[in-house]
Formats: C-alpha cells, sequence, structure tokens
C-alpha cells in the first residue's frame, strides 16, 4: 500500500493569502488527485494531476485559484490562492496507479481555516 | 453522470447492535464500488470493496454486496463497537476513470 504524507497538517492563514500545500508518496504513482472537504460534507475532486502534463480541473475549479504541480511520479503541489473564508475545508491528496479496482490511498489531509 | 446516495446521518446505535448503512448509485458503466472511513480526527481509509456484481467485500467485520439489479452496496456488520464510530463514506469508480464519485458521508456513534 502507498503511505502518503502531506505538510502542513493545519495552517490558519489571512484572508487574501496563499498557501501550498505539499503531497508526498513512498513509491511512484501515475495519478494523484487533490480533493476538496469542506466543513460536514463529503470530499470535491479538485483536480487530477499527471507527471509531465497540466492538471485537469473539475467544473466550479480554475488553475488561477488552485495551481497544481507534478514535477515527479512521488510528489504534488497544491495551492489554494486569494484565500477567503470559504476556502476553510480539509485538503486531501490521494494515488491511484491505475487498473480496475486499484485502491485509492489518501493522505491524512491538510486542515485550513482561513480568517 | 455518475452519483452516490447514502443513507442520511447522523445514526446512533448501541454496542452490539446491528448495522446498515444504505447506498445506492447511477453509474454509466460497470463501477467498482467502495467503501471508506474516517475515524475522528484521521484521514480517509479503504474499509472495504468490490469490483463486480455480486461480488462481497468485507473487511473488520463490516459486509457489503455489490447489487447491480438494485444499483446497491449497502453497508452492514451484525455487532457494532464502540471503536466503529465514525464517518463512512461510500464511493465509486466507472470503470476507466480513476476519478471516485462519494457520497454524502454517514456518522456513525455508537454508545457503550
Amino acid at each position: 500500500s502507498a503511505v502518503i504524507s502531506q505538510k502542513p497538517s493545519r495552517d490558519i492563514c489571512q484572508r487574501g493569502t496563499s498557501l501550498t500545500i505539499q503531497c508526498q508518496v513512498d513509491s511512484q504513482v501515475t495519478m494523484m488527485f487533490w480533493y476538496r472537504q469542506q466543513p460536514g460534507q463529503s470530499l470535491t475532486l479538485i483536480a487530477t494531476a499527471n507527471q509531465g502534463s497540466e492538471a485537469t480541473y473539475e467544473s466550479g475549479f480554475v488553475i488561477d485559484k488552485f495551481p497544481i504541480s507534478r514535477p515527479n511520479l512521488t510528489f504534488s503541489t497544491l495551492t489554494v490562492s486569494n484565500m477567503s473564508p470559504e476556502d476553510s475545508s480539509i485538503y486531501l491528496c490521494s494515488t491511484a496507479s491505475g487498473g480496475q479496482g486499484e485502491t485509492q490511498y489518501f493522505g491524512p489531509g491538510t486542515r485550513l481555516l482561513v480568517l | 453522470g455518475n452519483s452516490v446516495t447514502q443513507m442520511e446521518g447522523p445514526v446512533t446505535l448501541s454496542e452490539e447492535a446491528f448495522l446498515t448503512i444504505n447506498c445506492t448509485y447511477t453509474a454509466t458503466g460497470y463501477p467498482s464500488l467502495f467503501w471508506y472511513v474516517q475515524y475522528p480526527g484521521e484521514g480517509l481509509q479503504l474499509l472495504l470493496k468490490a469490483t463486480k456484481a455480486d461480488d462481497k467485500g468485507s473487511n473488520k467485520g463490516f459486509e457489503a454486496t455489490y447489487r447491480k439489479e438494485t444499483t446497491s452496496f449497502h453497508l452492514e456488520k451484525g455487532s457494532v463497537q464502540v471503536s466503529d464510530s465514525a464517518v463512512y463514506f461510500c464511493a465509486l469508480r466507472d470503470f476507466g476513470n480513476e476519478k471516485l464519485t462519494f457520497g454524502t458521508g454517514t456518522r456513525l456513534t455508537i454508545i457503550p
């Protein structure tokens, strides 16, 4: 199984600033995903990040607000830009190596509070 | 598009009670189905999965059977423990697509 770590584990930020969240996997993976879990709600996919290509964003999410990097097969970053209180959420990264039924593993999440 | 509908919470049960959390899905293809669990203060963990019709996933005393005819994947456990208190998410992944679609989650509280 893949072991995923995220940094920071939590942060409190001021409105208008940006935060970059790092996701590190202990093995090479094809795909990485970034999810948002707003308070009391389910997970919503923000974007899919493949190494060597631009991230693919889901409806309602744009690159200017959530730029993503994927420099290699074990690492990705998500930046939450120009933050507002509505961005207060848990942000999780996830990995998959392809194949039907392949298990997706999740990082522990980054708890973000925007004041 | 794909969607997952699961039982609204919260659910509160006494220890050793029987648990059912309902989950139904809509998918255009032949999805794999998953139950994830999120314990208090922790990340999301895979609880069990099933990849084709009539498959039964099981783990830690929990079971769920992939029912194509009723498009359901209900989670069951015969005797719950206090340590099962968590939020449970039903999810699907369509064939050929790595993206997971999650239900809204069901918060389960077990009281001694």
